[in-house]
Order: C-alpha cells, then sequence, then structure tokens
C-alpha cells in the first residue's frame, strides 16, 4: 500500500470490555512496531516484530495487552479488559528491515474508555 | 530522569527568525538521533536523523550533535507559521524502537 494504515481510527468502549486494533504496514516493510501517545506525551514504545523472529513485548505495560503478527504483515494490537488509563492514541510504524530511520508511522487509533 | 528530555513549551517565535530546540538524553551508549514533527491530531513525521558530533544541514533545518554533552538540537531557519507543530526527540539507544521524548511545542507567529 502507499502508506501505513489502521483501523479503527477512533475506538470508544466501555471499561471492561476487549478491543482489537489493526495495523497494515508497508508493503514489504519486515519491522513492524506499536507505540502508545497519550495527551500531551511522546511516544511510549509497546512491541516489535522483525520477520518471523519472536517479538520483543518488552514494553507491553500488562498481561492485558497481546499482539500478534499474521503472516508477517498484518498486525493486531487486543487490549482485554481495558482501564480508563488505556485511553491514548496507538500508533503503528514499519520499516524496511531493522533501520530505525526509515520507519513511517501510521495515522493512529485514538482510544477513549468511558 | 527521563531517558530523553524535551521543554514542553510552547515555544514562540515570530515568521522569519530561527527557532532553536533542544533535547537532553541519559543514555551514553546511545548511537543515532532523529527528529520527528507531529501536527496536531496526526502522526509524526521524519525530519532528519543524527549519528557524528557536529552539523548537519538539510534545507532549513540543522541538526545538532554534542555526544560528550548528551545534548541534540534541532534549528528552524526562516521559520514560516506552518512550522508550528510538535517536534519530538527520538533516540536510538541500542534496543529495538525509539525512546521518544514528551516534544516541545513550537508556535510560529505570523
Amino acid at each position: 500500500g502507499a502508506g501505513v494504515s489502521q483501523s479503527p481510527s477512533n475506538k470508544v468502549t466501555e471499561k471492561g470490555k476487549d478491543v482489537e486494533l489493526r495495523c497494515d504496514p508497508i508493503s514489504g516493510h519486515t519491522a513492524l512496531y506499536w507505540y502508545r501517545q497519550s495527551l500531551g506525551q511522546g511516544l511510549e514504545f509497546l512491541i516489535y516484530f522483525q520477520g518471523n523472529s519472536a517479538p520483543d513485548k518488552s514494553g507491553l505495560p500488562s498481561d492485558r495487552f497481546s499482539a500478534e503478527r499474521t503472516g508477517g504483515s498484518v498486525s493486531t494490537l487486543t487490549i482485554q479488559r481495558t482501564q480508563q488509563e488505556d485511553s491514548a492514541v496507538y500508533l503503528c510504524a514499519s520499516s524496511l528491515g531493522t533501520s530505525l530511520n526509515e520507519q513511517f508511522f501510521g495515522p493512529g487509533t485514538r482510544l477513549t474508555v468511558l | 530522569q527521563k531517558e530523553v528530555e524535551q521543554n514542553s513549551g510552547p515555544l514562540s517565535v515570530p515568521e522569519g527568525a530561527i527557532a532553536s530546540l533542544n533535547c537532553t538524553y541519559s543514555d551514553r551508549g546511545s548511537q543515532s538521533f532523529f527528529w520527528y514533527r507531529q501536527y496536531s491530531g496526526k502522526s509524526p513525521e521524519l525530519i532528519m536523523f543524527i549519528y557524528s558530533n557536529g552539523d548537519k544541514e538539510d534545507g532549513r533545518f540543522t541538526a545538532q550533535l554534542n555526544k560528550a554533552s548528551q545534548y541534540v538540537s534541532l534549528l528552524i531557519r526562516d521559520s514560516q507559521p506552518s512550522d508550528s507543530a510538535t517536534y519530538l526527540c527520538a533516540v536510538d539507544t541500542g534496543r529495538r524502537a525509539l525512546t521518544f521524548g514528551s516534544g516541545t511545542r513550537l508556535q510560529v507567529q505570523p
């Protein structure tokens, strides 16, 4: 595709519900990153996928968060039993290989937990 | 201490002036440094990256790196109202992903 796409663009959910956020990286990009950006804050790293290697989950804030990447392409970030502090913009980025200078961001999903 | 620190601003400069955005980092082993621009409600976009001490120029933008002082800056010459955005400093500390500062909001007054 022309760029990284994410869906939905906005998600409002009730506390305790599960949500799934989707990221479709640029075609051919082997690396995929999930970040979280709370209001007025910088980006917080969540998880990193590189090809078929085991993901780096070191940034996931709790075991309520999980992510998978099927077929080395589309990724889904799942948040179980959402809490109000999960409210943020969730950004996905992809890059060709591991060159961080080539990292391209998607438009993000704004999650609001009521 | 945060790993990457930036003044949140807002930094207000008149149109045509030089805007100077600063960033300090704590990990001496950091190898490369990035400046992203983020317009309100939009995703970050890469402006410049720098690896070596000194200056790197690209159009109206100059990145400056001083590894001894653990300091990186971004200068924007001839600032335009369209430069008004939040500027995020990001550092590659050798982990798999970048470590971001919280950003400096720049306002260029017409």
